[in-house]
């Protein structure tokens, strides 16, 4: 079994300021890691995914994430945050090698950026 | 190249009807996923096809059923709506072999009265 949990339901930074939206998993098997974003009513875009390389993965729009597998966690960082990057963020887990393909979701962190 | 497409973008139905959403994957892949996404919650898995077959299925009920068809498209079935069946509807395309990365469509929000 697999499961997400995405500590903070809102998430609220200023512009220019830091972002860190924090995720805990639950697996029975290595897991592969993602962080998916969703803009208001839009599809799911892929951020970064963790599948056993680096345990510092870097994504698309100077997002970056940290697989600790001691802290069974994965939290998402940006150095700056953009206007642009205010959305729906989630934390995805699926069970690496085994053929099981399901993704399973966190409940999601909406960020809020102030101006 | 184009992604995951879908259609139709927007549905409304009552309750007791039936509804099928369609899916074309992005270019090149062979595997389509389904996910339900109720206001203000994650995607659910629904279930996954490769090869024609339905390979995995999470906790729906079988009023819920899908086809893939031979150029890899997929369609969702849903029988006997329910008001809880209002949901964004998420298809998503990844290849067998090549890593469990899926990309996803824009969905098909599907409301029920």
């Amino acid at each position: 079994a697999q499961s997400v949990t995405q500590l903070d339901s809102h998430v609220s930074v200023s512009e220019g300021t830091p972002v860190l939206l924090r995720c805990n998993y639950s697996s029975s098997y290595s897991p592969s890691l993602f962080w998916y974003v969703q803009h208001p009513n839009k599809g799911l875009q892929l951020l970064l995914k963790y599948t056993s390389a680096a345990t510092l993965v870097k994504g698309i729009n100077g997002f970056e994430a940290e697989f600790k597998k001691s802290e069974t966690s994965f939290h998402l960082t940006k150095p700056s945050a953009h206007m642009s990057d205010a959305a729906e963020y989630f934390c995805v887990v699926s069970e690496r090698n085994t053929g099981r393909r399901a993704l399973t979701f966190g409940s999601g962190t909406r960020l809020q950026v102030q101006p | 190249d184009a992604g995951v497409t879908q259609s139709p973008t927007h549905l409304i139905k009552t309750r007791g009807q039936q509804v099928t959403l369609r899916c074309s994957p992005k270019s090149g892949h062979d595997t389509v996923s389904w996910y339900q996404q109720a206001l203000g919650q994650g995607p659910q898995f629904i279930f996954q096809y490769y090869e024609e077959e339905e390979r995995q299925r999470g906790n729906f009920p079988d009023r819920f059923s899908g086809h893939q068809f031979p150029n890899y498209s997929s369609e969702l079935n849903v029988n006997a709506l329910l008001l809880g069946d209002s949901a964004l509807y998420l298809c998503a395309s990844s290849l067998v072999q090549g890593g469990e990365t899926q990309y996803f469509g824009p969905g098909t929000r599907l409301l029920v009265l």
